[in-house]
This record gives C-alpha cells, sequence and structure tokens, in this order.
C-alpha cells in the first residue's frame, strides 16, 4: 500500500488560495489519488479524484506532477466554512476488492 | 440514488457490555463495505472490510468483530467493552473494482464508561 505523507496544519484567510501538498512515493502503477474533506463528527466527503496531470471540478483542482510522487489539492478563495481535516489517499485496487487507508490528514484553518 | 445509514448515532455504554453498530447501503449491489474508527482529534483506522456476504477482513487485532449476513449490511460488534474501544465508528462504502471513492456514513460516537 502506498503511504501517503502530508502536513499536519496549515492556516489561512478567507479569500486566499490554499495549497495542500501530499506526497506518496510509493504510488502504484494502478493507483488513483483522492481528497476527502471531514468536518468534526462527520464521516469523510470526497472532493476531487485524480490520475496525472491536472483535474479541476467546481469544488477545486488536483495537480499531479508526472512521477505521480506527489499531488496538491488547491482550494480556491477559502472561506472560513473550508475549515476542515483534508486527507489525501492513494488507493489500491484489487481483484475482487478494494481496501483504503487514511494518514492522519491535514487540519486546515481558515481565519476572517 | 446510493445512500448509506448507520445506527445508533450516539450510545454510551459500560465497561464489559456488549455492542453492536449496524450499518445498510441502498441503490447498489455488491459493495465494498468499511468499518472506520477514529479516535477524537485523529485519522481513521480501517477495522474490517468485506467485499462479499460472509467475506470480513480484519486490519487491526482488537476486541471488535464484523459480519456481513447480507449483501447491504454490515454490523460491528463487540462480546466486552474496553475503555479504549471509545471513539467514532464510521461505516462506508465503495463500488468494487472501479478506482477508489469511498463513501461515509453519519458515524457513531461510542463512550465507553
Amino acid at each position: 500500500l502506498a503511504k501517503t505523507t502530508q502536513p499536519i496544519s496549515m492556516d489561512s484567510y478567507e479569500g486566499q488560495e490554499v495549497n495542500i501538498t501530499c506526497s506518496h512515493n510509493n504510488i502504484a502503477t494502478n493507483d488513483y489519488i483522492t481528497w476527502y474533506q471531514q468536518f468534526p463528527s462527520q464521516g469523510p466527503r470526497f472532493i476531487i479524484q485524480g490520475y496525472k496531470t491536472k483535474v479541476t471540478n467546481e469544488v477545486a483542482s488536483l495537480f499531479i506532477p508526472a512521477d505521480r510522487k506527489s499531488s496538491t489539492l488547491s482550494l480556491p478563495r477559502v472561506s472560513l466554512s473550508d475549515t476542515a481535516v483534508y486527507y489525501c489517499l492513494v488507493g489500491e485496487s484489487r481483484t475482487g476488492g478494494f481496501k483504503t487507508i487514511f494518514g492522519a490528514g491535514t487540519r486546515l484553518f481558515v481565519k476572517a | 440514488s446510493q445512500t448509506i445509514h448507520q445506527w445508533p448515532a450516539t450510545l454510551v455504554q459500560p465497561v464489559g457490555s456488549p455492542l453492536s453498530l449496524e450499518c445498510t447501503v441502498e441503490g447498489t449491489s455488491n459493495p465494498n463495505l468499511y468499518w472506520y474508527r477514529q479516535a477524537a482529534g485523529r485519522g481513521l483506522q480501517l477495522l474490517f472490510y468485506s467485499v462479499g456476504i460472509g467475506q470480513i477482513s480484519s486490519e487491526v487485532p482488537q476486541n471488535l468483530s464484523a459480519s456481513r449476513p447480507q449483501d447491504r449490511q454490515f454490523i460491528l460488534s463487540s462480546k466486552k467493552l474496553l475503555l479504549s474501544d471509545s471513539g467514532f465508528y464510521l461505516c462506508a462504502w465503495s463500488v468494487q473494482e472501479t478506482g477508489n471513492t469511498i463513501y461515509f456514513g453519519e458515524g457513531s460516537w461510542l463512550t465507553v464508561v
């Protein structure tokens, strides 16, 4: 299983762009990179997923370099409600099943 | 659309008492099912996952067990709770063999006293 490393916490201000980088040096060929957001006392919620290059949706962008050993989640113009824990996940897909390991995540604090 | 529900949402149990948390998924068939635990202020720890009825894999040795009596039902149990079993328990599901997007339930807060 590919292990991920993220910063423990980050601070930002409303309206700023936030970039959270995740390292996954042992990513396998078939692995996808997925980011989740978790608010207190709730289950994590899917944000974005990618395999290589860049992916963008209405919430965020995901940048993945050619070697895929890292990825960066970009949140444009954050607001107070973006304060949450963000998890970088590198999934393992197996025949007949799938197993997911979450790391400690990055606690993002958005200030007014 | 698919939905996932788990219950109860909150419970306080004495040490040594049994535990049963139940989770059901609607709107899909043959999902992968998972139980995670999250201690206060910590990351998620995978406890069990299942790829089919009666097929359970345990990720960590512990005081808990899981069962999957039906395709979309996943149960987390304990015969005798320990203080260290306290935490936030999350049930989740994913589609088999199509990537790694996992969908989580609302969570269950367990306090063992």
